[in-house]
C-alpha cells in the first residue's frame, strides 16, 4: 500500500519562481525523505528528516514535516529549468525500508 | 554517483519465459533493494536483502524470487514471466549503519513481456 500521497501530481511553473509539492502519509514514521527523479534515470536523495524536527534547509531547498498532520512539504526556491524532473516522497518506519509515494511532476519553463 | 550496475539496461521477453535483472555494487553496502515502478504507483519494494543469503518480502513479492550469495550482486527472478509484470525494475543500496541512511539508485532494467 502506498504509504505517501504527493500533491500536486504536475506542476507546471516560470524559471525563477518557488515550487511547492506536498505529501501526506498514514503510519507513525522515524524520518521522510525527498528523491528527485530525471526523465530515464533512477532516483536521488535530495533531503531527510527525522520525526522530531519540524524544519529542515539543503541549499534553495527547504522541507517541513507536521507529524500531527502527518505531512511534508518540499519548497525548492528561484527554481531552474534543470529542477525539471519528479519529486517523490518515502516515509521510513522500522527496518530499514522505504514508503514512496506516486510523486509530483514538476516543470520549470525557461 | 555510487557505484550501482544494473543489468540489461532494457529487455523484451515473451509471456512465461524466465527472466533475471542484475544487480551490482562497488560501495560495499549491506542493505539491497529491488522496486519496480509504474505510472501513478510510484516506487513499490519487492524483495530486500540486509546481508548475504539474508532476504525478506516487500510490498509486491508475488511472482518474484531473489537471491545474494555475495555482497555486491543481487539477482532478481521472474520465474515464469507475465505481462503484469512489465514494468521499470530499480535496484538501491544502502549503508544501513548509524541512522537513517539515504538509499542510493540504479538506472533501471526496462522490462517489456509480450
Amino acid at each position: 500500500s502506498q504509504q505517501g500521497e504527493e500533491d500536486p501530481q504536475a506542476l507546471s511553473i516560470q524559471e525563477g519562481e518557488n515550487a511547492t509539492m506536498n505529501c501526506s502519509y498514514k503510519t507513525s514514521i522515524n524520518n521522510l525523505q525527498w528523491y528527485r527523479q530525471n526523465s530515464g534515470r533512477g532516483l536521488v536523495h535530495l533531503i531527510l528528516i527525522r520525526s522530531n524536527e519540524r524544519e529542515k534547509h539543503s541549499g534553495r531547498l527547504r522541507v517541513t514535516l507536521d507529524t500531527s498532520k502527518k505531512s511534508s512539504s518540499l519548497l525548492i526556491t528561484a527554481s531552474r529549468a534543470a529542477d525539471t524532473a519528479s519529486y517523490f516522497c518515502a516515509t521510513e518506519g522500522n527496518g530499514n525500508k522505504l514508503v514512496f509515494g506516486a510523486g509530483t511532476i514538476l516543470r520549470v519553463k525557461s | 554517483d555510487a557505484g550501482i550496475t544494473q543489468s540489461p539496461r532494457h529487455k523484451v521477453t515473451e509471456t512465461g519465459t524466465p527472466v533475471t535483472l542484475r544487480c551490482h555494487q562497488t560501495e560495499n553496502h549491506r542493505y539491497m533493494y529491488w522496486y519496480r515502478q509504474d505510472p501513478g504507483h510510484g516506487l513499490r519494494l519487492i524483495h530486500y536483502s540486509y546481508g548475504v543469503k539474508d532476504t525478506d518480502k516487500g510490498e509486491v513479492s508475488d511472482g518474484y524470487s531473489v537471491s545474494r550469495s555475495k555482497t555486491e550482486d543481487f539477482l532478481l527472478t521472474l520465474e515464469s514471466a507475465t505481462s503484469s509484470q512489465t514494468s521499470v525494475y530499480f535496484c538501491a543500496i544502502s549503508d544501513g549503519r548509524g541512522d537513517y541512511q539515504p538509499q542510493h539508485f540504479g538506472d533501471g532494467t526496462r522490462l517489456s513481456i509480450l
